[in-house]
């Protein structure tokens, strides 16, 4: 049982435009959601989160959006450059009092972005 | 370098052999984590420490792999009589507190032959 999908295993943009990466939950006791970026042969590195009580959270050219009605998130990168090209992990926390586990990430199988010069 | 740290970073292991991994977190972390990723998949949570006390094992972790993490320093992942379904990259993570705050070392990579 997968609780945290990402549906398109790739996704490819020109540069300067914008790139949307998206993400689906099944647990509602999920409380906090972090994007990751992954390069071949290294370890995920964080890159934005948002706590379940927002909807929003911004930094510099990443954006994440959560609706939790429609239990999605999606990570928005304005303007996209080659350098972004890379994997991107959608992962999932449950916190203390939520009845979730506060020790464990629950990831999905990620997006292969290509953004293209 | 005061990230995460894995060695080896890659091994090559012929089919029922032992192998064991070590990973150094960040001096003041004492919360450790393990991570594994196969081809195609997100990492998936293998075990998690406090301190020198391992507080959470996945399903995931057989009988065959065991973990330590002596004094709550630098923690081993061992895998004994390995199968060709182990290979995948191992990933160790740590934190001061909570799990969301943590920094992924750069992995080993394993591969059963």
């Amino acid at each position: 049982d997968q609780q945290v999908k990402q549906n398109s295993p790739s996704l490819s943009v020109q540069e300067g435009r914008i790139s949307i990466l998206n993400c689906d939950y099944t647990n509602s006791m999920f409380d906090y959601f972090l994007w990751y970026k992954k390069y071949p042969a290294e370890g995920p590195t964080f890159l934005i989160s948002i706590s379940s009580i927002k909807d929003k959270n911004e930094d510099g050219r990443f954006t994440v959006f959560l609706n939790k009605s429609a239990k999605h998130l999606s990570l928005h990168i304005v303007p996209s450059q080659p350098g972004d090209s890379a994997v991107y992990f959608c992962a999932a926390s449950g916190g203390e009092n939520s009845g979730g586990s506060n020790y464990k990430l629950t990831f999905g199988k990620g997006t292969l972005l290509t953004v293209n010069p | 370098d005061t990230g995460v740290s894995q060695d080896p970073r890659h091994k090559i292991t012929k089919r029922g052999q032992n192998v064991t991994f070590r990973c150094d977190p960040i001096s003041e972390h004492n919360r450790l984590y393990w991570y594994r990723q196969t081809l195609g998949q997100g990492p998936e949570f293998l075990t998690y420490f406090q301190n020198e006390a391992q507080l959470e094992k996945s399903r995931l972790l057989s009988d065959r792999f065991s973990a330590e993490r002596p004094k709550g320093s630098f923690s081993t992942l061992e895998i004994q009589r390995t199968e060709q379904g182990d290979s995948a990259m191992y990933l160790c993570a740590s934190s001061l507190f909570r799990v969301t705050e943590a920094f992924f070392g750069q992995g080993t990579r394993l591969t059963v032959v």
